[in-house]
């Protein structure tokens, strides 16, 4: 494996279910993040962990709960979804976080939808 | 409150030029991205402007005016390949990384 992988690519939950996001990098990064992104709207970045201790909680809801074991390795954790949450997860990793510079690598998303 | 403006789609002809522009009102500015995004693909990584002027890279070309909030990206000798969305997003003063909602563009033969 190389890059950036997210399992699963396609999740559909009810609203009452509990499911996990997983994603891993390969790329020896030291900072992850968790965008979320919805049809013709800008990328809305959800977390963002730097080795391992979360640096960044945008106002997500307490519904979405991430985990980071260690550098290569992110979760998002779902619990009781609403159908707005309905989006494109996608997963991303840079070298460090300083401070947004740097080229960041996405993996391919998991495309959730909430019934 | 923080914005980047890009067109919501454009199309092009195979083999011609296309122009996507980017203006932004940020708290600050660090430097500007740009990213393809193909349908259902991972968003991947093209260019990055942080001094004013032109950035080449291939048929690929992005374009940067701080004093404007305007940057471009140029696409030349276009291909059905690029048919794609470009992301648009600029560092601010906080190195927070803020993004456009992207251009879709379509290429026709």
């Amino acid at each position: 494996e190389t890059g950036v992988t997210q399992t699963p690519r396609h999740l559909v939950m009810g609203m009452t279910n509990k499911k996990s996001l997983k994603c891993e990098q390969h790329l020896g990064h030291n900072a992850m993040y968790w965008y979320k992104q919805s049809a013709k709207k800008p990328l809305e970045l959800m977390f963002v962990y730097s080795l391992e201790e979360r640096v960044e909680n945008n106002s997500v809801p307490s519904r979405f709960s991430p985990e980071c074991p260690n550098s290569s390795h992110l979760f998002l954790h779902l619990h009781t979804l609403q159908p707005e949450d309905s989006a494109l997860y996608l997963c991303a990793s840079s070298q460090d976080f300083s401070r947004g510079i740097g080229e960041q690598f996405f993996g391919p998303g998991t495309r959730l939808t909430v019934l | 409150g923080q914005n980047i403006d890009q067109p919501t789609e454009m199309t092009a002809t195979e083999g011609a030029i296309v122009q996507i522009n980017c203006t932004y009102q940020t708290s600050g500015f660090n430097g500007l991205f740009w990213y393809q995004q193909h349908a259902g693909e991972a968003p991947t990584f093209l260019s990055y402007n942080v001094l004013d002027g032109l950035e080449e890279k291939g048929r690929f070309s992005s374009f940067l005016s701080r004093s404007k909030g305007y940057s471009y990206l140029l696409l030349k000798e276009l291909q059905m390949k690029d048919s794609a969305s470009y992301l648009c997003a600029v560092t601010d003063s906080n190195y927070q990384l803020i993004w456009g909602a992207g251009t879709k563009l379509i290429i026709k033969p």
